[in-house]
């Protein structure tokens, strides 16, 4: 069974500039988590998305945004860039979202897109 | 709110000998998970080894085990018979089982560099 995978792996934007990131789940899987690594603050939670719905929202300006599509595949948009975007973006799936008083599901994560804004 | 705490950036360790990760965590609920996250440098993330709060006896997985402290709030995470493939960046992670301050995302810590020399 095919992995999480994030598309682009790289990428180099501008600030102000716009952009898109993708991220397939794993196949059968229907939640899908983003979170944002970066050295200075570590890995933080951005969103989760469930059946084309956002669940959960991380500490983040209103400029991040997401959504998730009927197959599971979810994108992550971030307007007007800026310096401090730079990070490593995760993707995690897992087959369903986090329920209370349930056993944790795993998070399988992909390999990461790492955008540079210049 | 919950926080995680790795105090330890870096530490290195000699193959075939044990290393000891350590993890603490600041929570007022009583039942929780707690991950321990292996990011190679490849970047993707991969899980551990997990702890469910209410069980006593301490997880294992093959040659990787942690020492739960739960009154103590501690974490730690054990490799024995390091092996050249186990450096990496390790991740603590702590996951609430309810609607609580984390609302069911990871809570990470900024995570411990291991370095394997052989």
């Amino acid at each position: 069974k095919a992995g999480v995978t994030q598309t682009p792996r790289y990428l180099i934007k501008t600030r102000g500039q716009q952009v898109t990131l993708s991220c397939s789940p794993i196949s059968g899987h229907r939640s899908v988590s983003w979170y944002q690594q970066t050295p200075g603050q570590g890995l933080q939670f951005l969103f989760e998305y469930f059946s084309e719905t956002q669940r959960n929202k991380g500490n983040f300006p209103g400029r991040f945004s997401g959504r998730q599509f009927s197959n599971s595949r979810s994108e992550m948009n971030v307007s007007t860039l800026e310096l401090g975007d730079s990070a490593l973006y995760l993707c995690a799936s897992s087959l369903q979202p986090f329920l209370p008083g349930t056993s944790g599901l795993e998070q399988f994560f992909g390999p990461g897109t790492r955008l540079t804004v210049l | 709110a919950q926080t995680v705490t790795q105090s330890q950036p870096e530490m290195s360790v000699q193959e075939a000998e044990t290393v000891t990760l350590s993890c603490t965590y600041d929570t007022s609920e009583s039942d929780y998970y707690l991950f321990w996250y292996k990011q190679p440098p490849s970047r993707q993330m991969i899980l551990v080894i997990r702890q469910e709060a209410y069980k006593q006896q301490n997880a294992t997985e093959n040659r990787f085990s942690v020492n739960f402290q739960k009154a103590a709030k501690s974490f730690s995470l054990k490799i024995s018979d390091s092996q050249l493939g186990d450096a990496a960046m390790y991740f603590c992670a702590y996951r609430s089982k309810d609607y609580g301050g984390s609302q069911g995302n990871l809570i990470f810590g900024k995570g411990t560099k291991l370095s394997v020399k052989p």
